[in-house]
């Protein structure tokens, strides 16, 4: 079966300090995986996208890995700023099959000043 | 470019109604999927179409059911409401099955309350 689990559930931050969010997955074959922010109320907003051949990839001050043979994700996020509270979700797709992505649970981080 | 479109973005029902929520997609996408949210919970999925039909399904009941039109917008019903059902009801589009492996463009949304 498919899963994607996401660690920490939720964390609290100050301001200017800098977190790592995890992902481990058991989705395959393995296409690409996903992290996207959601802000409360609102629709999540893709992040960045991995596929098997990248390890890193940055959009500001987010970072995210991948270890495909592990089968785990970080979202690293340098310099938090209070607009970076929010719910943290990792997406993870297979190639064929059902094709639905599945999705984590999230980790909602919240920064404070 | 327009984005993906709900509405209504909130709404209150009793248990027992029924309740119809609607979606646009993104220009050129021709692809919707449903999801829905619980409060402190990951995005569930309930089904998708493509080409006005019902290509996949989530572990929802048959009073979950939906219609996809052929401008591509898509309509999610829920009949005889639960109070388990007030969530966030998240519409996402995309290009094609194949787009399953690409991004999904999300909505902000209907929140539904069940009374």
């Amino acid at each position: 079966k498919n899963q994607v689990e996401q660690s920490p559930q939720s964390l609290i931050i100050l301001e200017g300090k800098n977190c790592t969010l995890q992902c481990n997955y058991t989705v395959s074959p393995f296409s690409n995986l996903r992290w996207y922010k959601q802000d409360t109320g609102r629709g999540p907003v893709s992040l960045t996208i991995m596929t098997f051949s990248e390890n890193t990839k940055s959009n500001g001050r987010y970072t995210a890995t991948l270890d495909a043979d592990t089968k785990q994700s970080s979202l690293h996020i340098t310099a938090s700023q209070l607009s970076d509270s929010a719910s943290y979700i990792c997406v993870v797709s297979a190639r064929g099959g059902s094709y639905i992505p599945t999705f984590g649970r999230g980790t909602s981080l919240i920064v404070h000043p | 470019d327009a984005g993906v479109t709900q509405s209504p973005t909130h709404l209150i029902k009793t248990r027992g109604q029924q309740v119809t929520l609607r979606c646009s997609p993104k220009s050129g996408h021709d692809t919707v999927s449903w999801y829905q949210q619980a409060l402190g919970q990951g995005p569930q999925f309930i089904f998708q179409y493509y080409e006005e039909e019902e290509r996949q399904r989530g572990n929802f009941p048959d009073r979950f059911s939906g219609h996809q039109f052929p401008n591509y917008s898509s309509e999610l019903n829920v009949n005889a409401l639960l109070l388990g059902d007030s969530a966030l009801y998240l519409c996402a589009s995309s290009l094609g099955l194949a787009g399953n492996t690409g991004e999904l463009f999300f909505g902000e949304g209907s929140r539904l309350t069940v009374l």
